[in-house]
Order: C-alpha cells, then structure tokens, then sequence
C-alpha cells in the first residue's frame, strides 16, 4: 500500500513552452502533497505543499506564478511549470501522506523535465 | 527551524564491510527522523524512521539506527555491505506531526566495492 505515481516519468520541452506533471496517491486518499525540486548530485529542496481544495503554500523563493500547483482531489495533485527555461530543468518529485496519522511521506517516482 | 547535516559526499566500503553513515540533526522540538534511499533516477525510498519509543529502529535491507538525543544524532549503520546497497542515502527531520515538512540533509553516495 501507500503508492505514489508520477507521470510523465520525463519529458522534454521547448524553452517558453509549460509542462504539466501529475501525481497521484493511488491506493490511499492523500490529506496533503508536497513538491521537491531536486538538482543533479543534490539534495531535495521542497517548493511547495498543498492540501486538497486550497491555495498551494510555497517555500521561500519559490515562484508561485511560474510553478503553479492544483490539488483538485484526494489523490491528485499537479505541477504545472509555466513558460519553462532551461535554468528549470530538474527532477521534480512529489510525495503525499495519508489521511490519518500522516507523518510519513510517501514519494513518487520522480519526473525529468529538460527545457531545451 | 530544523537542520540535517551528512558530513562528507562519499563513503566508499568493501563488500561484507561495516556501512556507517552519519547524520546530525538539530531541531527545537522532539523530532522525527528519517532515512530514505534513492537509487539513479528514482524517487525516494524510506528506509527507517524514528518517531517514539525504542532508539535503535530496524528498517529494511539489513539497515538500522540509533536516535541518541544527547549527541542529536542519528546514523545509520549494516553490518555487511551488499553491491546492491550502493546508492544515495539522504537522512531527513521533521517536527513531530501530521502533515509536517521534512528537511532533508544533503545527501552521501554509497559506493561498494567488490
């Protein structure tokens, strides 16, 4: 139990162009999302953390207009990455904890994205 | 505020040795501590956490960790490496719960060596 996906796995994109990724909590209802950004050799910084049906709470520096976030139901929430440069090529990962007793993130797989 | 440090990138050992990777944390409330696993171009694994009770906690593979409050550290050890455990090994803290974020230390690559 307590699976996370992802989709795309990776993707690649025209500079200017917006990119979508999805995850989903596909056997648990998810009280709440988070979305890490992680470069190459690096460790996993969080961007954002969502909760069902209200405004995404994003970290310091964070863009909110350029990285925006939807957390329509219990087991789906988006990134969609909005007018993508290069300089937002990165491997974005999400992660979820469940309704009850939710300490534990669960992660997903991980999404690729190279803006070219 | 809460912070994790892995000192050093890269601990290489010899199949069958003694794996020990450190990590110290620093947290203003009782903490929940947590190793994660992730090998090349994939999410994150947990390996073990620590929330309450019992310091030393078993987790999978083999791996375990001791909580020592009085040191604020938490590493992780194995008695034996496997060519399989070679990864990236992040330890992470976040304050005790629901719903908490997690900060993650910097990371340390596992390489074993025949």
């Amino acid at each position: 139990g307590a699976v996370v996906s992802q989709h795309p796995s990776w993707v690649i994109c025209k500079s200017g162009t917006s990119v979508k990724i999805e995850c989903r909590s596909l056997d648990f209802q998810a009280t709440t999302m988070f979305w890490y950004r992680q470069f190459p050799k690096q460790s996993l910084m969080l961007m954002a953390t969502s909760n069902e049906g209200s405004k995404a709470t994003y970290e310091q520096g964070v863009e909110k207009d350029k990285f925006l976030i939807n957390h329509a139901s219990l087991t789906l929430s988006t990134l969609t990455v909005t007018s993508a440069h290069p300089e937002d090529s990165s491997f974005y990962i999400c992660s979820a904890t469940r309704l009850a007793g939710a300490y534990e993130q669960f992660f997903g797989p991980g999404t690729r994205l190279t803006v070219l | 505020a809460q912070s994790v440090t892995q000192l050093g990138s890269h601990v290489s050992v010899s199949e069958g040795a003694l794996v020990l990777l450190r990590c110290n944390y620093s947290s203003s409330v009782p903490p929940y501590l947590f190793w994660y696993v992730q090998y090349p171009n994939q999410g994150l694994q947990l390996l073990l956490k620590y929330t309450t009770g019992a310091t030393l906690v078993k987790g999978i593979n083999g791996f375990e960790a001791e909580f020592k409050k009085s040191e604020t550290s938490f590493h992780l050890t194995k008695p034996s490496a496997h060519m399989s455990d070679a990864a990236e090994y992040f330890c992470a803290v976040s304050e005790s719960g629901a719903n908490s974020k997690l900060t993650f230390g910097k990371g340390i690559t596992l390489s074993v060596r025949p």
